[in-house]
């Protein structure tokens, strides 16, 4: 069935360090691609999303390419900061329902 | 505040009980999503509804059930409760039911004692 692999965490950085968060999916047909952020004691938040083959998904300076040759939607920052610690999770939807399959969330901390 | 408003926040009963979960989808959003966040399991999504209708079931146990009423309002009833049904119970929403990004609510925890 279809599954998606997060890097296992928790992932420690300082402060305006780069930032790379390893997911990658296993998939029928072809998926849309998804990252959530959950801050403690909070729903998910969507943070960026694609939807094909080479799509870039950008929002508050993380990014992730969708990347169907390597089955792979890598969440990038450039430089984190303490407020984005929280844990991030990778998703897919395939088929014609909203079903999000998860991948098992990575908890992000960021030291000042 | 992603508009989408789940009831109680934090519900704590027995083995055996039953509850109900309360889920007001975001304005205009016609499917509702039901996920179980547990540690063991992670994120597992249970069923889906779309506009009073079921759309795709998930590992939703034969003890849960949910419905989608015409205010599209949405339940998520647990019965014989287990403690391993102690978990985070988020609802979701999004316009269609489709490959459309769904925003959650703040989830209710539930314990079992």
């Amino acid at each position: 069935g279809d599954s998606v692999t997060q890097m296992e965490g928790p992932v420690t950085l300082s402060e305006e360090a780069f930032l790379t968060i390893n997911c990658t999916y296993t998939a029928t047909g072809y998926p849309s691609l998804f990252w959530y952020v959950q801050y403690p004691g909070e729903g998910l938040q969507l943070l960026l999303k694609a939807t094909k083959a080479d799509d870039k998904g950008s929002n508050k300076g993380f990014e992730a390419t969708y990347r169907k040759e390597t089955t792979s939607f890598h969440l990038e920052k450039g430089s984190v900061q303490v407020s984005d610690s929280a844990v991030y999770f990778c998703a897919l939807i395939t088929g014609n329902t909203g079903k999000l399959i998860f991948g098992q969330g990575t908890t992000l901390q960021v030291k000042p | 505040d992603s508009g989408v408003t789940q009831t109680p926040k934090h519900l704590i009963t027995a083995t055996g009980q039953r509850v109900t979960l309360r889920c007001s989808p975001r304005s205009g959003d016609l499917s509702v999503y039901w996920y179980q966040q547990s540690l063991d399991q992670g994120l597992q999504f249970l069923i889906q509804y779309y506009n009073g209708e079921e759309r795709a079931k998930g590992n939703i146990l034969e003890r849960f059930s949910a419905q989608q009423f015409p205010d599209l309002h949405s339940e998520l009833n647990l019965s014989s409760l287990e403690l391993g049904d102690s978990a985070l119970y988020f609802c979701a929403s999004s316009v269609t039911g489709v490959d459309q990004p769904q925003h959650f609510g703040d989830g209710t925890r539930l314990s079992i004692l």
